[in-house]
């Protein structure tokens, strides 16, 4: 595997509380990603960053917000969780361009009840 | 924006047996396309990628895909699956608008003995 990991594996939370995921790289990778993934959706892209404290949203980016304040750190936050933001989340990097394939983390299985 | 389209939502197969997994996309100047498998409870792996070139893709575990740009397809295919193949196995396609991947769906390939 890349060097990505992600934290926590697992975690369980209920409705209205703040939830931080995070993702750690060791590859200096100038662009990380954070996706979900629920059944029938395939990967969906939540935000992405291009560089340290540049960042964008993506396709579903409503109810998450997300930081990087170092090459190797990206944080993504549920400010008030919801049970519709429960899913497996996945934290990706990749080198610069279209042809640079992306590298995932092996995921967080987040429950909100 | 592009899309991707795996039409077949679970493959099941024989052992030894030969497999495609199909994949569409919508058309677009230049394309970059990629397939990924994903095991249980672990992250994407990359298993091939098609930039240019030649349109006949080799690619990990004995897997190969077939870029067609008049079927604008990129079906994967392997002669002889194993147990072990057991896996969910999602196209994307590189948008050229925005440089982001678009995956499909995924396809759950059950090889039974």
């Amino acid at each position: 595997d890349a060097g990505i990991t992600q934290s926590p594996r697992h975690k369980v939370t209920e409705t209205g509380t703040p939830v931080t995921l995070r993702c750690h790289q060791t590859e200096n990778h100038r662009y990380m990603y954070w996706y979900r993934q629920d059944p029938g959706h395939g990967l969906r892209l939540i935000h992405y960053s291009y560089g340290v404290k540049d960042t964008d949203k993506g396709e579903v980016s409503d109810g998450y917000s997300v930081s990087r304040s170092k090459t190797e750190d990206f944080l993504l936050t549920l400010e008030s969780a919801t049970s519709s933001q429960t899913s497996v989340y996945f934290c990706a990097i990749s080198g610069r361009g279209r042809d640079q394939p992306q590298h995932f983390g092996d995921g967080t299985r987040l429950s909100i009840l | 924006a592009q899309s991707v389209t795996q039409l077949d939502s679970q493959v099941p197969v024989f052992e030894e047996a030969p497999v495609e997994l199909r994949c569409n996309y919508s058309s677009s100047v230049s394309v970059y396309l990629f397939w990924y498998v994903q095991y249980p409870n672990q992250g994407l792996q990359l298993l091939l990628k098609y930039l240019s070139g030649s349109t006949l893709v080799k690619g990990i575990n004995g897997f190969e895909a077939e870029f067609n740009k008049s079927q604008t397809s990129f079906h994967l295919r392997k002669p002889s699956v194993h147990i072990s193949d057991t896996a969910e196995y999602f196209c994307a396609v590189s948008d050229s608008a925005t440089d982001k991947l678009i995956f499909g769906t995924g396809t759950r390939l059950q090889v039974f003995p």
